[in-house]
């Protein structure tokens, strides 16, 4: 088992749909994060979670809705998205909040 | 003013030279600060922390840090065609609460 897993790989949806991104993480980390990377910009930080709380939020809009069930499981669930939304949406752990971050392969989310 | 500045490159060298990678922050109380290296279509990989003023040295890469300066630096020696990707910087901010913040990453590119 790799040590963070994301899926799906790709989605693409239409501005209507509702879909969820999954992340799985298999190091006993305490801490789990959602990022997003669009072409030519840092990648953006948009929740954190530590010891299964949401701890931060910056300032995501409300059709990014998280869910951390436990400390291993993190979904991000998406709807009425627009296309300025499409990109690459990592998912990351760490063993404390702001140590150093293993990331997930990614999803590449298009949004039509 | 960004947060975390890094030029954009790409940064070209040849086989076997050594890289430099630069990177500047405005937060004097930044505490922690990563580089990681980001292939192409996949997801950012962590190369070295570093938390203290000095050298940070671990096989061909070494990490340099300059609180006073607000700088750190990634240095490649021996440089391969492999370690062609991008290169992201990473700061952990004291101020207005602990996040960290990446920079926009440079594009390393290693001739044969």
């Amino acid at each position: 088992e790799t040590g963070v897993t994301q899926t799906p790989r790709h989605l693409v949806m239409g501005m209507t749909n509702k879909k969820s991104l999954k992340c799985e993480q298999h190091l006993g980390h305490n801490a789990m994060y959602w990022y997003k990377q669009s072409a030519k910009k840092p990648l953006e930080l948009m929740f954190v979670y530590s010891l299964e709380e949401r701890v931060e939020n910056n300032s995501v809009p409300s059709r990014f809705s998280p869910e951390c069930p436990n400390s291993s499981h993190l979904f991000l669930h998406l709807h009425t998205l627009q296309p300025e939304d499409s990109a690459l949406y990592l998912c990351a752990s760490s063993q404390r909040r702001n140590t150093e971050a293993f990331f997930g392969q990614g999803t590449r989310l298009t949004v039509v | 003013q960004k947060e975390v500045e890094q030029n954009s490159g790409p940064l070209s060298v040849p086989e076997g030279a050594i890289a430099s990678l630069n990177c500047t922050y405005s937060d004097r109380g930044s505490q922690s600060f990563f580089w990681y290296r980001q292939y192409s279509g996949k997801s950012p990989e962590l190369i070295m922390s570093i938390y203290s003023n000095g050298d940070k040295e671990d096989g061909r890469f070494t990490a340099q840090l300059n609180k006073a300066s607000q700088y750190v630096s990634l240095l490649i020696r021996d440089s391969q065609p492999s370690d062609s990707a991008t290169y992201l910087c990473a700061v952990l901010r004291g101020a207005g609460g602990f996040k960290t913040i990446f920079g926009a990453g440079t594009r390393l590119f290693v001739k044969a």
